[in-house]
């Protein structure tokens, strides 16, 4: 079965850091790319960039450098987002979702979504 | 930074036809993409690339795109069509963008 499979709901203190997966299968893992999207309580998607999972190169969007990292694990298909030094304002709704890395444009699968809840 | 503009709301009686907007600066000239999203679950895609449907997406949704203006029709509309629904655009410079969305009432 074709999916993505993202880890639990996380609550975290400020300042704290957080790592969340994406396990991909049902495909070839090195044909899309994967990408990381936010929604904040109430809000709307927002794109944070994306992870070639050839090259493993990352492609940060404005305002998701710093301290956000996304890394890989193509021995377990595995993608991840690492945030640090979280704030309130990161408490938000994680996605992944891929596109297809040769003329991808869309997000044709994305996993359930992890909550990300940053408070004191 | 390219940008998406989605009326916040657009209510339909049961049965008739939805038409959710999308206006950018010569939005024609790019693919758009719209995922549906109900509440608590991941965004679904119901439409790329302009006008094209996804495996398992009902023929009543359907899609245009011209100007500066894309529209996600929903025909028909039911009970189950109501939720959120964000359209999506590839940016040579920004990368992914999306649209503020726009929730679907069926009255």
């Amino acid at each position: 079965q074709v999916q993505l499979v993202q880890s639990g709901s996380e609550l975290k203190k400020p300042g704290a850091s957080v790592k969340v997966s994406c396990k991909a299968s049902g495909y070839t893992f090195t044909s899309y790319a994967m990408n990381w999207v936010r929604q904040a309580p109430g809000q709307g998607l927002e794109w944070m960039g994306w992870i070639n999972t050839n090259t493993g190169n990352p492609t940060y969007a404005q305002g998701f450098t710093g301290r956000f990292v996304f890394s890989l694990d193509t021995s377990v298909s595995t993608a991840y987002l690492q945030i640090s030094s979280l704030k309130a304002e990161d408490t938000a709704v994680y996605y992944c979702a891929r596109v297809d890395i040769r003329d991808g444009d869309y997000f044709d699968l994305w996993g359930r979504g992890t909550l990300v809840t940053v408070s004191s | 930074s390219y940008e998406l503009t989605q009326p916040l709301s657009v209510s339909v009686a049961l049965g008739q036809t939805a038409r959710i907007t999308c206006g950018g600066n010569n939005i024609g000239s790019k693919n758009v993409h719209w995922y549906q999203q109900k509440p608590g679950q991941a965004p679904v895609l119901v439409i790329y690339r302009d006008s094209n449907r996804p495996s398992g997406i009902p023929e009543r949704f359907s899609g245009s795109n011209s100007g500066n203006t894309a529209t996600l029709t929903i025909s028909r509309a039911q009970a189950g069509d109501e939720a959120d629904y964000y359209c999506q655009v590839w940016d040579s410079s920004t990368g992914g963008v999306f649209g503020g969305g726009t929730k679907l009432t069926v009255l």
